[in-house]
């Protein structure tokens, strides 16, 4: 497609929930990133894949977070067991190399 | 600990004069900057960026000044127009550690261009 493509755009889901969050990059892109943006914060590094490397998950705020990315282009940002401060926009990001990420419109996920 | 900081939540200024938009970091690693734009609703969409071997970097109506030794960079906007009005981060990153495509932002500024 022509840009990054995230769903949902919006989740509401129950504490304790698990839910799965989708990203679709720009074709052809190797990289591919997922941020977060809390409430009154900037934008958190969560993950980075590119190509067939191994993904720098240093970001990930705990292990109920996980992410895979199938087939070089389609990732799933899992978060398991949600919960309140997990609430906030995750921002999925595609790019050929360093620095010129494409962001998508992001997901915004409350959780209560 | 923010090694990126936008110390102003906000700016409101007029249409046509200069918006000055302020960066400070304090990771002296750090060597390229770049500053993005977000509209509501809309993902970040990158504005303009520089090395840290300038100390200037101009695009139309957008210049974005490095100073190291503060550790400070700022973004001009001039003229200033009403669409210009959303929410400017910065961002840093570091090419130490191989790790360059992993970037540190800020908060951001809202900024207000008023007709």
């Amino acid at each position: 497609g022509a840009g990054v493509s995230q769903s949902p755009s919006n989740k509401v889901t129950e504490k304790g929930k698990d839910v799965e969050l989708r990203c679709d990059p720009i074709s052809g892109h190797t990289a591919l990133y997922w941020y977060r943006q809390s409430l009154g914060q900037g934008l958190e590094f969560l993950i980075y894949f590119q190509g067939n490397s191994a993904p720098d998950k240093s970001g990930l705020p705990s292990d109920r977070f996980s992410a895979e990315r199938t087939g070089g282009s389609v990732s799933t940002l899992t978060i398991q067991r949600t919960q309140q401060e997990d609430s906030a926009v995750y921002l999925c990001a595609s790019s050929l190399g360093p620095w010129g990420y494409t962001f998508g419109s992001g997901t915004r996920l409350t959780v209560v | 600990d923010q090694q990126v900081k936008q110390n102003s939540p906000s700016l409101s200024v007029q249409e046509g004069r200069i918006s000055i938009l302020n960066c400070d970091y304090t990771n002296s690693m750090f060597d390229y900057f770049l500053w993005y734009k977000k509209y509501p609703a809309e993902g970040p969409t990158f504005l303009i960026s520089i090395s840290s071997i300038k100390d200037k970097n101009e695009d139309g109506r957008f210049t974005v000044f490095l100073n190291k030794s503060a550790k400070h960079l700022s973004l001009h906007i001039v003229p200033s127009q009403p669409g210009d009005s959303a929410v400017y981060f910065c961002a840093a990153s570091s090419n130490s550690g191989g790790s360059n495509y992993k970037l540190t932002f800020g908060k951001g500024t809202l900024l207000t261009v008023n007709p």
